[in-house]
């Protein structure tokens, strides 16, 4: 079985730009949550999507939102860029929203912001 | 506000010595509790959980943890590392209320010595 797809693996912006990160999860897998990982705030929740439809959502700016398609794949999207936004996103995957569950990560987009 | 701690950033241990990474969390209900171990350049990868039940949890690896409640504790433990340990640990806690929402610890870099 695939596990979580994330593309492109290592992108490079200016400030002042947008970005889409993809994820495709795990087949069969309906929630999708996103993650930040930077050395200095470490892993930090960004927001959860299941059947479409955003379930929680983390402390960050309206600079970044996400979507769900209806095969369950999900994209995230940062606008107006800075340089703090420079970081590892990350994207895991769970079988279904509701209640806590073991979630499958995939290995990343590296963006960085010149 | 809910926090996860582990109170080591780095550790040094010797190949076939046992290891113990500590974690520590602060939450009023009863936490879902995960061990997630990341590779340079890699996403996370699961080690293990604790939802309920036994408090000594086995998982991948040869890991375990044990959930002490009074201690607020979840404590990740190996009777012999291997040079392939050598890799940057976290733990993470979920709440029913949050769903999929994990909090992370700010890691801990396990360094294996021959």
């Amino acid at each position: 079985k695939a596990g979580v797809t994330q593309t492109p693996r290592y992108l490079i912006k200016t400030r002042g730009q947008q970005v889409t990160l993809s994820c495709s999860p795990i087949s069969g897998h309906r929630s999708v949550s996103w993650y930040q990982q930077t050395p200095g705030q470490g892993l930090q929740f960004l927001f959860e999507y299941f059947s479409e439809t955003q379930r929680n959502k983390g402390n960050f700016p309206g600079r970044f939102s996400g979507r769900q398609f209806s095969n369950s794949r999900s994209e995230m999207n940062v606008s107006t860029l800075e340089l703090g936004d420079s970081a590892l996103y990350l994207c895991a995957s769970s079988p279904r929203g509701g209640g806590v569950q073991p979630q499958h990560f995939g290995d990343g987009t590296r963006l960085s912001i010149l | 506000a809910q926090s996860v701690t582990q109170p080591d950033i780095h550790i040094t241990v010797s190949e076939g010595a046992s290891l113990e990474l500590r974690c520590n969390y602060s939450y009023g209900a009863t936490p879902y509790l995960f061990w997630y171990v990341q590779s340079p350049g890699q996403g996370l990868q699961l080690l293990l959980k604790y939802f309920s039940g036994d408090t000594l949890v086995q998982g991948i690896k040869g890991f375990e943890a044990e959930f002490k409640r009074s201690q607020s504790s979840f404590n990740l433990r190996k009777p012999s590392v291997h040079w392939s340990d050598a890799a940057e640990y976290f733990c993470a806690v979920g709440l029913m209320e949050y769903g999929n929402k994990l909090v992370f610890g700010a890691g801990t870099i396990l360094r294996v010595k021959s």
